[in-house]
């Protein structure tokens, strides 16, 4: 399973463009990159999943470069309840899906 | 709606007690299920996979008859911390699969055990 590194913490303020970038230098062909969200005392939830290129839902946009050794998570216009920890992972869809994640990113919204 | 329900939310007990959490699917069957392990302030530490049928699969440095696990159905999976001690006290998360062919996890709520 590919590692990956994300900066531990980030700041923005309300209605900003948020955007966290997670780096998987030993991403394998099949591996896809995926997303979740974790508020204080809850499991986490899942946001977004790519493989290449760019994928947008309601509620945020993954960009995926050529090389794909990279992501970037992008959520538009933040608001104060979007204050969580973002967890990237990257993994085998058809494997056992085990998840190991990382430190996450610890995003706080200020008004 | 919740999709993987936990059970207690949160429980404390006394040091050398043993301690029984649930995770469900609701709505559909999962074979595999995991279990993690949150303290405070730190990121998801993978603890087992919970196997419908079988025995589970421990991680390395997890006691496998500390951390007793049971996926007796295809809806449900126990965790049940043996002989627990105040380092046990921990946030602890279970999650199953979408299904076949999907990468998404849903995780349950978590349940907090405090361990005086």
């Amino acid at each position: 399973l590919a590692k990956t590194t994300q900066p531990i913490s980030m700041d923005s303020y309300e209605g900003q463009e948020v955007n966290i970038t997670c780096s998987h230098n030993n991403i394998a062909t099949n591996d896809y990159i995926t997303w979740y969200q974790q508020f204080p005392s809850q499991g986490p939830r899942f946001i977004i999943q790519g493989y290449k290129t760019k994928v947008t839902n309601e509620v945020a946009s993954l960009f995926i470069p050529a090389d794909r050794k990279s992501s970037t998570l992008s959520l538009p216009r933040v608001s104060l309840s979007d204050t969580a920890v973002y967890y990237c992972l990257v993994g085998d869809k058809d494997s056992s899906y085990k998840l190991i994640f990382g430190s996450g990113t610890r995003l706080l919204v200020r008004p | 709606g919740a999709v993987v329900s936990q059970h207690p939310s949160r429980v404390i007990c006394k040091s050398g007690t043993s301690v029984k959490i649930e995770c469900r699917s609701l709505d559909f069957q999962a074979t595999t299920m995991f279990w993690y392990r949150q303290f405070p302030k730190q990121s998801l530490m993978l603890m087992a996979t919970s196997n419908e049928g079988s025995k589970a699969t421990y991680e390395q440095g997890v006691e496998k008859d500390k951390f007793l696990i049971n996926h007796a159905s295809l809806t449900l999976s126990t965790l049940t911390v043996t002989s627990a001690h105040p380092e046990d006290s921990s946030f602890y998360i279970c999650s199953a699969p979408r299904g076949q062919g999907h990468h998404e996890q849903y995780f349950g709520p978590g349940t907090r055990l405090t361990v005086t």
